[in-house]
């Protein structure tokens, strides 16, 4: 079983719709989540980070689930511009060698 | 805004050949990493740093080494490059002193092509 899990998509919505990825990630101790978007042939960057009590930011928001050991991303009223992969992230401990990524969830956001 | 940059977008080269994959970061940031990236694989660490002259296995070391002579530079050679060694390469680094919740900023990323 990977280490993180993503459902690799891709995820094909109208303008407007609200859309939900969840990420499952395997070590219990895991400490930090975070979402990155990868847009086509562009690095990755940070779109926020997951915390207990979930946040949201703007149309994002993001949750955590620790019981079940997944976190998840809705977006509200999607635009073409959240067109882009979304990476989750989880760190296992205070190491960077414990960071991994997710293989990403696609989405497309259609007119 | 943190810079990280990578020294080839786009490079081809041919089985046996030594490949150097350049970073350069100018945030001072003490870790630095090298991903590859592959379709339906997501990002693997092949190697970082977590200082000058400071370096750790990730994933997927075989066939890769490194250097980091200084702070700013991180490099990714390929001493024989062979064509299972094709892929988006992706740099970058992190500022360790804001623990878990350090960003981790990228360079755009180097595509190889091994012929």
């Amino acid at each position: 079983r990977k280490e993180v899990e993503q459902d690799p998509g891709p995820f094909n919505v109208p303008e407007g719709a609200t859309v939900a990825f969840n990420c499952t990630y395997s070590n219990s101790a895991s400490q930090s989540f975070f979402w990155y978007r990868q847009d086509c042939r562009k690095e990755p960057k940070l779109l926020m980070s997951v915390y207990s009590s979930g946040n949201e930011d703007g149309r994002f928001t993001a949750q955590l689930n620790r019981a079940s050991q997944y976190i998840s991303l809705l977006i509200r009223d999607s635009k073409l511009s959240d067109s882009a992969t979304y990476l989750c992230v989880v760190i296992s401990s205070g190491s960077a060698r414990q960071l991994t990524f997710g293989s990403g969830t696609q989405l497309t956001v259609l007119p | 805004d943190v810079k990280v940059t990578q020294s080839s977008r786009y490079l081809v080269k041919r089985t046996g050949e030594k490949v150097f994959l350049e970073c350069v970061q100018d945030m001072d940031h003490e870790n630095m990493f090298w991903y590859r990236q592959d379709p339906g694989l997501g990002l693997r660490l092949i190697y970082f740093s977590y200082d000058v002259k400071m370096k750790e296995k990730g994933d997927i070391p075989e066939g890769y080494s490194v250097s980091r002579e200084k702070k700013e530079r991180f490099s990714l050679i390929l001493e024989s490059a062979s064509t299972n060694q094709t892929s988006m390469y992706l740099c970058a680094s992190r500022d360790p002193g804001q623990g878990n919740t350090g960003e981790l900023f990228f360079g755009e990323g180097s595509r190889l092509t091994v012929l």
